[in-house]
């Protein structure tokens, strides 16, 4: 099983700021099979960035994914209210799994 | 449009099973697939398992092995997740989500259910 290890668990910023989020695979991640899920409290995960770097229909562009192998960040370039949640990343190149989530919240 | 709305929320008792629905509209459900999602309360997504709508393979996350059996009914266009011998750490919310039709062909889940919230309590 690939094991995917999210960094920093919390992240404290303001509106306006730059989010820099981290995922790290225990193996390589074939062929980029690297997605991203924002996910708001009592609701369902949304797909965000999948192939690591490929914005899902509807995605603003503020959202990129980039990344290979073991390493992959999603940034969001200037956080609007509505972008403090929950985000996940997922491999679902093999028995797909999820990292342990990043919460951005509002300093 | 494209969604996939579930059951209604259930409580069971240690021991019994649930059966979870998930109905899907606005697409060639047999075309795709369907994985099953659940989320501890407060926790992280934990992936269950996934069914084929074209043919009905299934492959199963090994914890869950010999517990879980997800089947389809393409009259419906509805999927399905029983899970059985409930204990209470399966206290969770459970989500269908759109997957590719093959096993490991590399879609990422861009359509899900609500979500259904199974209560296992005595």
């Amino acid at each position: 099983e690939i094991v995917l290890t999210q960094s920093p668990g919390t992240l404290s910023l303001s509106p306006g700021e730059r989010a820099t989020l981290s995922c790290r695979a225990s193996q390589s991640v074939s062929s980029s099979y690297l997605a991203w899920y924002q996910q708001k409290p009592g609701q369902a995960p949304r797909l965000l960035i999948y192939g690591a770097s490929s914005r899902a229909t509807g995605i603003p562009d503020r959202f990129s994914g980039s990344g290979s192998g073991t390493d992959f960040t999603l940034t969001i370039s200037r956080l609007e209210p509505e972008d403090f949640a929950v985000y996940y990343c997922q491999q679902y190149g093999s028995s797909p799994t999820f990292g342990q989530g990043t919460k951005v919240e509002i300093k | 449009q494209v969604q996939l709305v579930q059951s209604g929320a259930e409580v069971k008792k240690p021991g019994a099973s649930v059966k979870v629905s998930c109905k899907a509209s606005g697409y060639t459900f047999t075309s795709y697939g369907i994985s099953w999602v659940r989320q501890a309360p407060g926790q992280g997504l934990e992936w269950m398992g996934w069914i084929s709508a074209y043919n009905g393979n299934t492959n199963y996350a090994q914890k869950l092995q010999g517990r879980v059996t997800m089947t389809t009914d393409t009259s419906t266009s509805t999927a399905y997740m029983e899970l059985r011998s409930l204990r209470s750490d399966d206290t969770a919310v459970y989500y269908c989500a759109r997957d590719s039709y093959n096993w490991n062909d590399g879609v990422a889940f861009d359509i899900w259910g609500q979500g259904t919230m199974v209560t296992v309590s005595s």
